[in-house]
């Protein structure tokens, strides 16, 4: 099952709200990552965990906070957001692996957020 | 220099054409490349891995990498309109587990 799933697909929140987004893999993957992605660029990495250790935060802002319950789960906690962060965000996942030979990432559908 | 330089397009062929996409990249400790279709809207596919230098076929897909220029493309034969789509090539920088991506080519197969 090569699936990652996310939810919600769209979501629409205002500044004061406060929403999380989930992602979902079931491959044994042991590492899970936030991209964020907007219209006509290239995702953009935001959190790397590898074996639900944060690993990599590529300087988001504290208004972004992840969370990885377990190896199958990751969340993306929101807060105070502010319309520039209105994007596609996309979860991925890949297979454990050293010397970077075993880096595919498989994304999630990814969903639509817009802050008002 | 960007350590992912992506023919940026957009690219236009006719339908049964080759379409033929490139990448460079800067750091020769990289050793996995892919590519990714994204259609519009949509999240990022993978549609091909590379490891070793030459050719990889895959159906319509090859996948074509040379280390020693540092260079690797991606040839569709036979585009078809179903094709049309914006095309990511990624690599790892180094040995890191995260994938730095190119701007990504539009191509579009013309019926």
């Amino acid at each position: 099952d090569t699936e990652v799933t996310q939810t919600p697909k769209h979501l629409v929140m205002g500044m004061t709200n406060k929403k999380s987004l989930k992602c979902e893999q079931h491959m044994g993957h042991r590492a899970m990552y936030w991209y964020k992605q907007k219209a006509k660029k290239p995702p953009e990495l935001m959190f790397v965990y590898s074996y639900e250790k944060l690993s990599i935060n590529e300087s988001v802002p504290s208004r972004f906070s992840p969370e990885c319950p377990n190896s199958s789960l990751l969340n993306l906690h929101l807060h105070a957001l502010q319309p520039e962060d209105s994007a596609l965000y996309l979860c991925a996942s890949s297979a454990p692996g050293g010397g970077g030979l075993y880096n595919e990432q498989f994304f999630g559908p990814g969903t639509r957020l817009t802050v008002l | 220099q960007k350590e992912v330089e992506q023919n940026s397009g957009p690219l236009s062929v006719p339908e049964g054409a080759i379409a033929s996409l490139n990448c460079t990249y800067s750091d020769r400790v990289s050793q996995s490349f892919f590519w990714y279709r994204q259609y519009s809207g949509k999240s990022p596919e993978l549609i091909m891995s590379i490891y070793s230098n030459g050719d990889k076929e895959d159906g319509r897909f090859t996948a074509q990498l040379n280390k020693a220029s540092q260079y690797v493309s991606l040839l569709i034969r036979d585009s078809q309109p179903s094709d049309s789509a914006t095309y990511l090539c990624a690599l790892p920088p180094g040995s890191a587990r995260q994938l730095t991506f190119g701007s990504g080519t539009q191509l579009t197969v013309l019926p």
